[in-house]
This record gives C-alpha cells, sequence and structure tokens, in this order.
C-alpha cells in the first residue's frame, strides 16, 4: 500500500481564495482523521469520520472549515475564503478499527499571503 | 479530561549518548499510549505502543518506552542516539476502546550534535 496520500503537499494562495485539501486513506481503513499543526498550537484535530460519516467536528475553528468523505478512499478539506492564520500544515490519517493506531499522510502545507 | 504533557519543548543531546524523552498523561481509564516520530517536512510516524501487558514496550529504530501507572508516565528511551534521530518527537493517549481520537502531547524537538 501507498500509505495515506495527500495533495497538494504545498500550496500557496491569497487570502479570500478558496482551498481544497485531498486525501486518499489507506484501502481499508474505516476512520479518517484531519489535523492541522501550527507552531504555537501544536497538532489539532479538526474532524474524524467512521465509515464516511462525521463523528465529531468540533475542533474545526470556523464555518469557513468544511469537510466531506463522499467515498471511503476520498476526503477533502475545504477552507473558504482562506485567510493567513490558516496557514498552517494540514494532516490526514487513517486507522482501521478503532481511533487508535493512526497512519498519517505527509501533509499539506498551506500558506495564505 | 485527557490530556499528555510532554515538559521537553527542545532537548539536545550528543550522538552516541543516551537519551530520554519524557511524557506525563492524564487519562481517566486504562489508557493506550503511543509515541511517534515526526522527521522534517514528513508526517507522523509511529515508533511504538503500549496497549497491556509488559509495561516496557520496544519500538522501531531501537527506541523503547516504559508505562509507570503510578507515575502517569510513558518515558521513551534509546542507549545510543544516531545523528538521524533528530525530529520531533509526540507522545498520545487514547482510550481502549479506539472510540475516541488520540489526544497529542506538543512534542519536543531533538537536537543531536556530534
Amino acid at each position: 500500500d501507498a500509505g495515506v496520500i495527500q495533495s497538494p503537499r504545498h500550496e500557496v494562495t491569497e487570502m479570500g481564495q478558496e482551498v481544497t485539501l485531498r486525501c486518499k486513506p489507506i484501502s481499508g481503513h474505516d476512520y479518517l482523521f484531519w489535523y492541522r499543526q501550527t507552531m504555537m498550537r501544536g497538532l489539532e484535530l479538526l474532524i474524524y469520520f467512521n465509515n464516511n460519516v462525521p463523528i465529531d467536528d468540533s475542533g474545526m475553528p470556523e464555518d469557513r472549515f468544511s469537510a466531506k468523505m463522499p467515498n471511503a478512499s476520498f476526503s477533502t478539506l475545504k477552507i473558504q475564503p482562506s485567510e493567513p492564520r490558516d496557514s498552517a500544515v494540514y494532516f490526514c490519517a487513517s486507522s482501521l478499527g478503532g481511533a487508535n493506531v493512526l497512519t498519517f499522510g505527509a501533509g499539506s502545507r498551506l500558506t495564505v499571503l | 479530561a485527557q490530556s499528555v504533557t510532554q515538559p521537553d519543548i527542545h532537548i539536545t543531546v550528543s550522538e552516541g549518548a543516551s537519551l530520554e524523552l519524557r511524557c506525563n498523561y492524564s487519562y481517566g481509564a486504562t489508557p493506550y499510549l503511543f509515541w511517534y516520530v515526526q522527521s522534517p517536512g514528513q508526517g507522523l510516524q509511529l515508533l511504538l505502543k503500549y496497549f497491556s501487558g509488559d509495561t516496557l514496550v520496544q519500538g522501531i529504530k531501537g527506541f523503547e518506552a516504559e508505562f509507570k501507572r503510578s507515575q502517569s508516565s510513558f518515558n521513551l528511551r534509546k542507549p545510543s542516539v544516531h545523528w538521524s534521530d533528530a525530529a520531533e518527537y509526540f507522545c498520545a493517549v487514547g482510550a481502549s476502546s479506539g472510540n475516541t481520537p488520540l489526544v497529542f502531547g506538543k512534542g519536543t524537538r531533538l537536537s543531536v550534535i556530534a
């Protein structure tokens, strides 16, 4: 398996633009997580899914953030409109059978100017 | 509420020296405990985990960790550090049921000097 695949790896955009980050989890994994990492706040859980259903989105900072998982092999995290304070590395992770042993993707580094 | 404390933000050790990274957790039941490592520009990789049984667990890359229930600690150790071990290390705690997400500490950055 190729592991958790995230795209794009780097994104530079201007304030106000829409940003879409993509994630392909490991085949067969039934949990998917979106995390955000910044120097100030460390690793924050934004939202997670179980069997494609959002379970907890309490970590999503604002209504500008949304996430979907239309099928077991694909998820998106969208920010609209983006702001400079959204600049961070966004990680997707997946796991099998429980929210414990996570496999992380390489991350998407977002810079909002 | 679950929480994880990694008291050391940054540690510098000499290559070949021993290493211990501290982790303390707060959890209401029997925890599942993890150490992840993040190399620059990469995602987090699982180093080792503790679910039950022997309180000294072995992981990849020569790392080990010891679960001490009385101290609510799960410290990571390595007897001889290599320059390639320079990275960020995260401790995490989770529920044995697996039905709640992991809680991560803020990480300890390890620098290795010659």
